[in-house]
């Protein structure tokens, strides 16, 4: 079974900018949760998909949207960049419910000048 | 204030000393779940502990929760240079469906 993948690996942008993440679920999950985990610190939670629908959000401002597609695959946007959202952002997917184990991309490495 | 608490943040250990690195939540959680990070890479997933008692054990490395659910730890047996990485606890609560996370402990194999 195939693992979750993200992409891209790193990228550069400009404050001000807006910027898409993308993530393929790992096969059989149909939950996706996004983390964004600055410099020496845990991952923090963004939001989560399921179906197709924000399924909990964590303190993160609006200009933090998603999306899930009917494949489960997911994007993350940003728009109006701040230097502070420079950080790894990680990709998340898991069956629904309790119990079930989260399998974690490689993650996208942003960078924001 | 953080939810979890991770210690220690660091340590330094001898190749083929054992170490044992703890997790402490502010409250009662559902499932807790340990990863390791190698810098700036994703996470690994190690093992997932749900029941209060539960000991997990996978090669050199074994996993404990308490009764109570709130505190974990990590014990490596005779370490190598491969067990170096930052480990980080993630835990889920009970009325959210979302992982809180430590800070993580970074660990240090020295030959």
């Amino acid at each position: 079974e195939t693992g979750v993948t993200q992409s891209p690996t790193h990228l550069i942008k400009t404050r001000g900018q807006q910027v898409t993440l993308r993530c393929s679920s790992q096969s059989g999950h149909n939950t996706v949760s996004w983390y964004q985990q600055a410099l020496g610190q845990g991952p923090q939670f963004i939001f989560q998909y399921y179906r197709e629908e924000e399924n909990g959000r964590g303190n993160f401002p609006p200009r933090f949207s998603g999306l899930q597609f009917p494949n489960y695959s997911s994007e993350l946007n940003v728009n109006a960049l701040e230097l502070d959202d420079s950080a790894l952002y990680l990709c998340a997917s898991s069956r629904p419910g309790v119990g079930y184990g989260y399998t974690f991309g490689s993650g996208t490495r942003l960078t924001v000048v | 204030s953080q939810e979890l608490e991770q210690s220690p943040q660091s340590l330094i250990v001898q190749e083929g000393k054992n170490l044992t690195i703890n997790c402490t939540s502010s409250k009662t959680l559902y499932g807790l779940y340990w990863y390791k990070q190698k810098y700036g890479e994703g996470l690994i997933f190690l093992m997932m502990l749900q029941k209060g008692g539960e000991e997990k054990s996978h090669e050199k490395i074994t996993a404990k929760l308490d009764e109570k659910k709130q505190q974990s730890s990590l014990h490596i047996t005779a370490s190598q240079p491969s067990h170096a990485g930052i480990y980080l606890c993630g835990a889920g609560y009970y009325g959210n469906n979302r992982l809180a996370f430590g800070k993580g402990n970074q660990v240090v194999v020295i030959p």
